[in-house]
């Protein structure tokens, strides 16, 4: 019982190019909706966020599209750096459970 | 401010022999969460807690127990270790709710011989 899923393994674009990251969910009670960043031997790292109520948030480069009739989102960076190249997890949380869980991961890699 | 902090780092285990992982914050979170990566598999949930004395089971705890003594401390215990359990694990916290952010520790590498 996958609730949420990311099925692009990998991801390599062009430096300056869009980069997008997809995610797919199954539970209708997720109400936030969250991005982190993983490089090689780190622990993931928080990078953006976005409540169920809205559908762009945007942070810099980055911004994440949420379609909450389609239980879709997406990771726009734009434009693409090298030190962008990590592993994405998209992680959908609801208000009723503490758990904390996390899709499969999509690696992006970004050629100079 | 160390955040979140995991020991060891590194380990090799011979098949049915047990361990305990220690993961240790500084930030007075309520929430700790225990995970292991798998290639392909992401980020799997095996056990968490929601505050000190608490703890509940992930997506996949077969294997593993954990304990929550204190609130800054969330041990995870392989009793009887199997080769499938060779992964990287990582310890999480957050101040809990819907919105806030998880900190992660910077991973123990576990192999089961």
């Amino acid at each position: 019982d996958q609730q949420v899923k990311q099925n692009s393994p990998s991801l390599s674009v062009q430096e300056g190019r869009i980069s997008i990251l997809n995610c797919d969910y199954t539970n209708s009670m997720f109400d936030y909706f969250l991005w982190y960043k993983k490089y090689p031997a780190e622990g993931p790292t928080f990078l953006i966020s976005i409540s169920s109520i809205k559908d762009k948030n945007e942070d810099g480069r980055f911004t994440v599209f949420l379609n909450k009739s389609a239980k879709h989102l997406s990771l726009h960076i734009v434009p693409s750096q090298p030190g962008d190249s990590a592993v994405y997890f998209c992680s959908p949380s609801s208000s009723n459970t503490g758990k904390l869980i996390f899709g499969q991961g999509t690696t992006l890699q970004v050629k100079p | 401010n160390a955040g979140v902090t995991q020991t060891p780092k590194f380990r090799v285990l011979k098949t049915g022999q047990s361990m305990t992982l220690l993961c240790a914050q500084d930030m007075n979170h309520e929430y700790m969460y225990w995970y292991r990566q798998d290639p392909g598999m992401g980020l799997r949930l095996i056990h968490y807690s929601v505050g000190e004395g608490t703890t509940a089971k992930g997506e996949v705890p077969d294997g593993y127990n954990v304990s929550r003594l204190k609130k800054q401390n969330f041990l995870l215990g392989l009793e009887s270790a199997a080769p499938s359990q060779t992964s990287v694990y990582f310890c999480a916290s957050s101040i809990g709710g819907l919105s806030t952010e998880a900190f992660f520790g910077q991973g123990t590498r576990l192999t089961v011989v």
